[in-house]
């Protein structure tokens, strides 16, 4: 079975810094990774996805992601955020089980601060 | 395009009393149908996902049913909702792994 684990439940940081959001995984074999985006009081919107290929996957609102294998990670990263970043994200993990069912980590959620 | 539509937007119900959420797809056919619940600060729990009409796989033993009358309908059903039902539960339909969300129903049971 698939588990994701996202390592921060919050995370404080001023406009314009860069940040990291974490996310970890386990699974016996192959899957596809996604980070999601939640505004209150809101449903999800995909940010980006790692299906293969490149480790480096870009996604909306300028936000990018590294896939490590070896460290089973696929950490979230912009480079500078601003206000309207503040929101829940969530990491998930999905692999083909006849219903394609997705496994979301906890969420971290991202505050901004001016 | 695609779009999903999840009513009511909001609901609040006494304990007891019976449930139903409707989701709907637009502009796609035959698609992979979830319904989710996120409880006040947590993460999303699957609560039931469908691959086809009629066809209805459950995750979590609870007093919820969903069912799948049609291609793009997916309702979520309640006959005695329970304190612990509150919280928001979100639609989503599925495209190559990728999904996509309802704006979700916020759920008060009191």
């Amino acid at each position: 079975a698939q588990s994701v684990t996202q390592l921060d439940s919050q995370v404080p940081v001023f406009e314009e810094a860069p940040v990291e959001l974490r996310c970890n995984y386990s699974s016996s074999v192959s899957v596809y990774l996604f980070w999601y985006v939640q505004y209150p009081n809101q449903g999800l919107q995909l940010l980006l996805k790692y299906l293969s290929g490149s480790t480096l996957v870009k996604g909306i609102n300028g936000f990018e992601a590294e896939f490590n294998k070896s460290q089973t990670s696929l950490h979230l990263r912009k480079p500078s955020v601003h206000i309207s970043d503040t929101a829940e994200y969530f990491c998930a993990v999905s692999k083909n089980t006849g219903g394609f069912k997705t496994i979301f980590g906890a969420g971290t959620r991202l505050f901004v601060k001016a | 395009s695609q779009t999903i539509h999840q009513w009511p937007a909001t609901l609040v119900q006494p304990v007891g009393s019976p449930l139903s959420l409707e989701c709907t797809v637009e502009g796609t056919s035959n698609p992979n149908l979830y319904w989710y619940r996120q409880a006040a600060g947590r993460g999303l729990q699957l609560l039931f996902y469908s691959v086809g009409i009629g066809q209805i796989s459950s995750e979590v033993p609870q007093n919820l049913s969903a069912s799948r009358p049609q291609d793009r309908q997916f309702i979520l059903s309640s006959k005695k909702l329970l304190l612990s039902d509150s919280g928001f539960y979100l639609c989503a339909w599925e495209r190559a792994y990728e999904q996509y969300f309802g704006p979700g129903t916020r759920l008060t049971v009191t």
